[in-house]
């Protein structure tokens, strides 16, 4: 089981850029994977990367594509999320989870870390 | 309005059996596995059932899974006041390319 910490939250402007973090540990088989949770609100899928060993490809959740990048360096196990054009919308706790399986097979969440999207 | 429904809130007393529906259709639950996850407010999402029915190690067999077409539910049995929090299911969708969350199941034990 992978263990991840997200880090990289903070307040931003809308349409300024932000990039999370997170750190894994246990695999690099794993996929790594974003979920957010917008206030008041339930969970929602935010982009995943495969492993190399699956091709390395990214799949975005249709609210996020053309605007969010996932991406990971696994020779220094960090996965990140790059963030542009952000919305007030994308305010939310991010989690970082590592998955051993198919999608969603979500075995291993960060803590999480909120981005809050204001002028 | 997420593709896979859940019914925003449920509730029962110590002891009792409490079920949680999850609605999909033919290109998500249909087709794919389905997920629950239990969350505490201030904590992070824990895998509860993985493919349907499995229980990963550590989780009560108080906790099942079932799935019969496009819907999945959630058992719990022997209700506690721990297992107060909000579940949801996750399952791969076709037509989207990515993965869908049920809207969440508030339980409370009352």
């Amino acid at each position: 089981e992978a263990q991840v910490v997200e880090s990289g939250g903070g307040l931003v402007q809308p349409g300024r850029s932000l990039t999370l973090s997170c750190i894994f540990s246990g695999s690099s088989h794993y996929s790594i994977n974003w979920v957010r949770q917008a206030p008041g609100k339930g969970l929602e899928w935010v982009g995943s990367i495969r492993s190399k060993g699956f091709g390395g490809t990214a799949d975005y959740a249709a609210s996020v594509k053309g605007r969010f990048t996932v991406s990971r360096d696994d020779s220094k196990s960090i996965a990140y999320l790059q963030m542009d054009s952000l919305k007030i919308e994308d305010t939310a706790l991010y989690y970082c989870t590592g998955c051993s399986g198919i999608y969603p097979h979500f075995d291993s969440w960060g803590q999480g870390t909120l981005v809050t999207v204001s002028s | 309005q997420s593709v896979v429904t859940q019914p925003p809130s449920a509730s029962g007393t110590p002891g009792q059996r409490v079920t949680i529906s999850c609605s999909g259709s033919t290109s998500n639950i249909g087709s794919n596995y389905v997920y629950w996850y239990e969350h505490l407010p201030g904590t992070a999402p824990k895998l509860l059932i993985y493919r349907n029915n499995q229980r990963p190690a550590g989780v009560p067999d108080r906790f099942s899974g079932s799935k019969s077409g496009t819907a999945a539910s959630l058992a719990i049995s022997g209700l506690r006041s721990e297992d107060e929090a909000d579940y949801y299911c996750a399952v791969w969708d076709d037509g989207l390319s990515g993965v869908v969350f049920g809207g969440g199941t508030k339980l409370t034990v009352l």
